[in-house]
């Protein structure tokens, strides 16, 4: 079965920061990953989806990696700023069951 | 705008009562699900449907359940059976039942105990 870890569970940066947030996985037969961003009392919204043939996705200030052989996709958000704030989620596919895995999240705080 | 609609935002439940809770897509997506969140956790599936009138349990199916009696549409009923039912709870849906589609959320229902 599929486990999804994000560490660190929070993440406290000064406005400007370069940052990585990391999300490893177990069951790297996957076809795709997902990042996703929640705000507080809200729901979630899809950042970036990267396919198993890519290795990066970009969208603006963010990047996406996947490397499946080492079980881990990280999220990289440039020049942060504090309406970065938010927890992000990451989601892998699991296996035949078809279904998203999510992990727990890493808080985010960006400091002005 | 095309979106996913979840209501009502906050919704009370007394002991041995059901509730439903609402959730429309108007973005012609065949597959939706519903998700229960607990503080500090991550996503928990409790069923999806892929097709109108199909659905499969999730992860933790037991105390809920749902119908898909329309496309647009996939509400979730509480049980009784639900012995600890306060979460978060969120719709979500995708364009086809694939995994190779990103899910679009809707703004959740917090659900809480009276």
């Amino acid at each position: 079965k599929q486990e999804v870890t994000q560490i660190p569970a929070a993440l406290s940066v000064p406005e400007g920061e370069n940052l990585v947030l990391n999300c490893s996985f177990t069951d790297s037969a996957i076809y795709n990953l997902q990042w996703f961003r929640q705000d507080p009392g809200k729901g979630l919204t899809s950042l970036l989806l990267i396919q198993s043939s890519q290795r990066e996705q970009t969208s603006g200030r963010l990047n996406a990696s996947l490397d499946k052989s080492s079980g881990r996709s990280t999220l990289y958000i440039a020049a942060s700023q504090p309406g970065d704030s938010a927890t992000y989620l990451c989601a892998a596919p699991s296996g035949s069951a078809r279904q998203l895995t999510f992990g727990s999240g890493t808080q985010l705080t960006v400091l002005p | 705008d095309g979106g996913i609609t979840q209501s009502p935002k906050y919704l009370f439940r007394k002991e041995g009562q059901n509730v439903t809770l609402s959730c429309e897509q108007n973005l012609n997506h065949d597959a939706m699900y519903w998700y229960r969140q607990d503080p500090g956790q991550g996503l928990r599936l409790i069923y999806y449907s892929q097709i109108v009138n199909d659905f499969q349990k999730g992860d933790i199916a037991e105390g809920y359940s749902v119908s898909r009696e329309k496309k647009e549409s996939f509400p979730l009923t509480v049980t009784s059976a639900q012995k600890n039912p306060t979460a978060f709870y969120l719709c979500a849906s995708s364009r086809v039942q694939g995994l190779d589609q990103p899910q679009h959320f809707g703004d959740g229902t917090r659900l809480s105990i009276l």
